[in-house]
């Protein structure tokens, strides 16, 4: 069965510093790999995506992917209030535009 | 990006009826999907609706609970059939994004319906 795992429970940094975020994934096969923050009652709103191996900066985000490991993460920096949400990462496993999502990561930014 | 207008954005409904949610996007897209969020948890793929043809079902979900249309390009519905409070969750549809030359800049999503069944 293909899963996304997002086991870290809620994050909280003060504000200014780093968040980092995890996230594996089973299928070595998977192609394409997202980070959308979702606020509550809200729906979620991409971030960035990621293809390659190595890093995608946008911004104060970066993404890392590692395909050998079956890892991506995702660094928030000089986390500020307004990134208080909670972070999910999804992967296209299959090819054809079908996203899986993990269960999410809160992160509560300190002032 | 895409824009999508779903609606409604809630509802209230009781257990054996029926709800439809509509999704309208601002450019045609090939595949459009619906999505549910159960409370507290993250997002669970129910179904593709391609254009012209019966839309794919994840396992776990069939048509009859959850019949799909896709009359045209830009345009959508997922009817919640013989709901019951199980059901109470938020759906979301979702399109890939292109701009010109057809570059893609992800999966877009709606602004939700948050669906009580009583």
């Amino acid at each position: 069965q293909k899963e996304v795992e997002q086991n870290s429970g809620p994050l909280s940094v003060p504000e200014g510093a780093i968040a980092s975020l995890n996230c594996t994934y089973s299928d070595r096969g998977s192609q394409s790999f997202f980070w959308y923050r979702q606020y509550s009652g809200k729906s979620p709103e991409l971030i960035m995506f990621i293809y390659s191996n190595g890093d995608k900066e946008d911004g104060r985000f970066t993404a890392q992917l590692n395909k050998a490991s079956q890892y991506v993460s995702l660094l928030i920096r000089d986390s500020q209030p307004s990134d208080s949400a909670t972070y999910l990462c999804a992967v296209n496993f299959y090819g054809n535009n079908r996203l899986a999502f993990g269960k999410g990561n809160q992160v509560v930014v300190i002032p | 990006s895409a824009v999508i207008s779903q609606k409604p954005s809630r509802d209230i409904c009781q257990r054996g009826t029926s709800l439809t949610i509509q999704c309208q996007v601002d450019s045609q897209v090939t595949m459009m999907f619906w999505y549910r969020q159960q409370p507290g948890q993250s997002l669970t793929l129910i179904a593709t609706a391609n254009q012209g043809s019966e839309a794919t079902y994840e396992s776990g979900f069939v048509i009859d609970k959850f019949p799909i249309s896709r009359p045209n390009l830009t345009f959508s519905t997922l009817t919640v059939s013989n709901m019951s409070p199980e059901d109470s969750s938020i759906y979301l549809c979702s399109v890939e994004s292109q701009g010109d030359l057809s570059r893609f800049y992800g999966y877009t999503f709606g602004s939700g319906t948050r669906l009580t069944v009583v």
